[in-house]
C-alpha cells in the first residue's frame, strides 16, 4: 500500500463513451502525475500537476482531459477514445516536483477500449 | 532528448543466481538515476536511486552505481529469490521544465525455485 489509490481498477468502454478515472493520495503531497503504460513501450508521462495547477502536458490528445480539484485528488476524463488508448493508466504523487522527491505510484487502472 | 535503454527481457533465473540488468542513458546535464520495481497487479515502487556520479544506491540486496563515464546504472543482486520476480524499470530525472521521470521499457524478471 503506497498511499495512492486509483479507481476503478479495470474499465471497459466503447469508443463513444465518456468515463473518468480517479486518483487519490493520502500522503500530503503537492504534485500529482498521470502516466500511460502500454505493452512493450516505456512509461509515458501524460500530465503533471503542482499545487493543483497543470505544469506539464506532454502532447496528449484532447480526448484525455485531466482535472485536479485539490492536492489530494486527480481525475482523468475520457471521451471518444480509440482502441490504441487501451493501456494501464498510472497515477503518482510526490511531495514537490523536484529531483529529490520520490514519486509514489498507485496500482493503476487497466483500460480497454472496444 | 533524454532517454533510457534497458536490456531486453524477459530474464529467467534460478533462485540464488546472480542478477544483472543493464541500463544505459543519454542525458544532458546531471540527472538523478532510479530503479523502480513493479510487482504483479501493483504500481511502481522506488527500489533505489543515485543522485550524482559514483553514488551507489542500494536496497533489499539490490545495488546500482551511477557511472558517468559509461553512462550506465546497471542493477545487480548477488542471490535472487522467487519473491524478486517482477518488472524492473530504470529511469532518470529530466530537469527540463517540471520535474519528470524518463523510463526505460522495463525488464521482466522471473525467478524459478
Amino acid at each position: 500500500e503506497t498511499g495512492v489509490t486509483q479507481t476503478p481498477r479495470h474499465l471497459v468502454m466503447g469508443m463513444t463513451n465518456k468515463k473518468s478515472l480517479k486518483c487519490e493520495q493520502h500522503l500530503g503531497h503537492n504534485a500529482m502525475y498521470w502516466y500511460k503504460q502500454s505493452a512493450k513501450k516505456p512509461l509515458e508521462l501524460m500530465f503533471v500537476y503542482s499545487l493543483e495547477e497543470r505544469v506539464e502536458n506532454n502532447s496528449v490528445p484532447s480526448r484525455f482531459s485531466p482535472e485536479c480539484p485539490n492536492s489530494s485528488h486527480l481525475f482523468l476524463h475520457l471521451h471518444t477514445l480509440q482502441p490504441e488508448d487501451s493501456a494501464l493508466y498510472l497515477c503518482a504523487s510526490s511531495r514537490e516536483t523536484g529531483d529529490s522527491y520520490e514519486q509514489y505510484f498507485g496500482p493503476g487502472t487497466r483500460l480497454t477500449v472496444t | 532528448g533524454n532517454s533510457v535503454t534497458q536490456m531486453e527481457g524477459p530474464v529467467t533465473l534460478s533462485e540464488e543466481a546472480f542478477l544483472t540488468i543493464n541500463c544505459t542513458y543519454t542525458a544532458t546535464g546531471y540527472p538523478s538515476l532510479f530503479w523502480y520495481v513493479q510487482y504483479p497487479g501493483e504500481g511502481l515502487q522506488l527500489l533505489l536511486k543515485a543522485t550524482k556520479a559514483d553514488d551507489k544506491g542500494s536496497n533489499k540486496g539490490f545495488e546500482a552505481t551511477y557511472r558517468k563515464e559509461t553512462t550506465s546504472f546497471h542493477l545487480e543482486k548477488g542471490s535472487v529469490q522467487v519473491s524478486d520476480s517482477a518488472v524492473y524499470f530504470c529511469a532518470l530525472s529530466d530537469d527540463q521544465g517540471a520535474q519528470k521521470l524518463v523510463f526505460g521499457q522495463g525488464t521482466r524478471l522471473t525467478i524459478n525455485p
